[in-house]
């Protein structure tokens, strides 16, 4: 079975440039999930689709972070413009059916890392 | 207060010997408890689950879960130097949403 595919796998850009990362999660998952983790910290929720729909985007700085995922396949986070503190781990992980009752398990892909100069 | 903590390390212990990581979470309505294994420069992958207190063995794995102190505990026998990773505790929160903790950083030294 094909993991979560994630590109570019780095990527360096100066401040107030834009970015943006590609997630093609597992066949099948309908749950999509973007987490920002910064060196040091654990992963941080920004982002959470069920299908095509956003279903919590509560920690998304909406100001500079936009995502899609067109026809509830794969998904693409973008950041514009970019600042010093968003570089970071930009990790997208998928599960079957994100249900809550908690025995949903998260498959992540190996995250692009960002550097912000 | 953060609602998972975990002590960062570096741990460092030699091969074979049994490794306690540790963390502490602040809501005692937390019911799911798990831990991730996150090797370098790769995503972090489920090791166990459990729900509620009491243990949960696997292989070499032990994850434990005491409610009354809010202490989460995961044990790691036999300790090879492929275990070399940090180790996330996780938890589902009020909203159904894993909260982290900050990972801790495992050597095992051969």
């Amino acid at each position: 079975e094909a993991g979560v595919a994630q590109s570019p796998r780095y990527k360096i850009i100066e401040k107030r440039q834009s970015v943006a990362f590609w997630c093609n999660p597992i066949s099948g998952h309908a749950t999509l999930y973007w987490y920002q983790q910064i060196l040091g910290q654990g992963p941080k929720l920004l982002i959470q689709f069920q299908n095509n729909g956003v279903v919590d985007d509560s920690q998304l700085p909406k100001d500079r972070f936009s995502a899609e995922r067109l026809k509830g396949v794969d998904s693409t986070l973008k950041i514009q413009p970019a600042k010093l503190e968003d570089s970071a781990v930009y990790l997208c992980a998928s599960s079957l059916e994100g249900r809550s009752e908690g025995d949903e398990k998260l498959f992540f892909g190996s995250g692009t890392q960002l550097s912000v100069l | 207060q953060k609602e998972v903590e975990q002590d960062p390390g570096p741990l460092s212990v030699p091969e074979g010997a049994i490794v306690s990581l540790n963390c502490t979470y602040s809501n005692s309505a937390f019911q799911y408890f798990m831990w991730y294994r996150q090797y370098s420069r790769k995503g972090p992958e489920l090791l166990m689950y459990t729900y509620s207190s009491g243990n949960k063995e696997d292989g070499r794995f032990t994850a434990q879960v005491d409610k009354s102190s809010k202490y989460i505990s995961l044990f790691i026998r036999d300790s090879q130097p492929s275990d070399s990773a940090t180790y996330l505790c996780a938890s589902l929160n009020r909203d159904d949403k894993i909260i982290f903790g900050k990972g801790t950083r495992l050597h095992i030294l051969p």
